[in-house]
């Protein structure tokens, strides 16, 4: 079952803006990662953060994650044409042996 | 490094034909690979898990008879699609987790076959 909820389903945003994506799961979990995927491609893995993280930083990428809340956030500063994609969290559960369920994506949009 | 490559990248065959698809981690050993299926703007589900050596655990829904998954090596796994036909079209992904860049929780993912059935 797909457990992560991505929020906003679509954003729409110019180059150079920063975009925030968030996501929400129901189950404890041990990760979560974001990935991205161009359209027709596979993913790209972009970032994992443990159940014991709050924040993680890499490059324009920034993922926090509240575990209280069962939630995390995406932040892509300084948004170029080329972020353009869709970006989905996907979580691991204890005891599930790695295996990951996924949210429904967020359509990210970066006009020139 | 963490490279996952898939096999072919698009496919079309006939209505009750089968299709293999394979999925190899080329710089490092993949003690489990799993396969997703993606339909038309929507998120991955997840089919099966396969470890090597080992028969494919899979997901509830998904007919292991129609879906035969063989995990041969630490490097391959295969995916094939038996008696197809069009409700079988979609994007086929696999992933696979290993010793990669010391990490054994972050699943690299295969750039995808696309299967389409007439």
């Amino acid at each position: 079952s797909q457990q992560g909820e991505e929020d906003p389903q679509a954003l729409s945003i110019q180059e150079g803006e920063n975009a925030t994506m968030n996501c929400s799961y129901k189950t404890s979990i041990n990760n979560l990662q974001w990935y991205r995927q161009n359209s027709g491609r596979g993913l790209v893995h972009l970032i994992l953060i443990r159940s014991n993280e709050r924040e993680k930083h890499s490059g324009r990428l920034r993922v926090t994650l509240d575990t209280s809340k069962k939630s995390s956030s995406l932040l892509i500063t300084a948004s170029r044409a080329a972020d353009t994609a869709s970006y989905f969290c996907a979580t691991d559960a204890p005891g599930s042996n790695y295996k990951l369920t996924f949210g429904k994506g967020t359509l990210l949009t970066v006009n020139p | 490094g963490a490279v996952v490559s898939q096999h072919p990248s698009r496919v079309i065959c006939k209505s009750g034909t089968s299709v293999k698809i394979e999925c190899r981690s080329l710089d490092f050993q993949a003690t489990t690979m799993f396969w997703y299926r993606q339909f038309p703007k929507k998120s991955l589900m997840l089919m099966a898990t396969s470890n090597e050596g080992s028969k494919a655990t899979y997901e509830q829904g998904v007919e292991k008879d129609k879906f035969l998954i063989n995990h041969a090596s630490l490097t391959l796994s295969t995916l094939t699609v038996t008696s197809a036909h069009p409700e079988d079209s979609s994007f086929y992904i696999c992933s696979a987790i290993g010793s990669a860049s010391g990490s054994t929780d972050t699943q690299y993912f295969g750039p995808g076959t696309r299967l389409t059935v007439l």
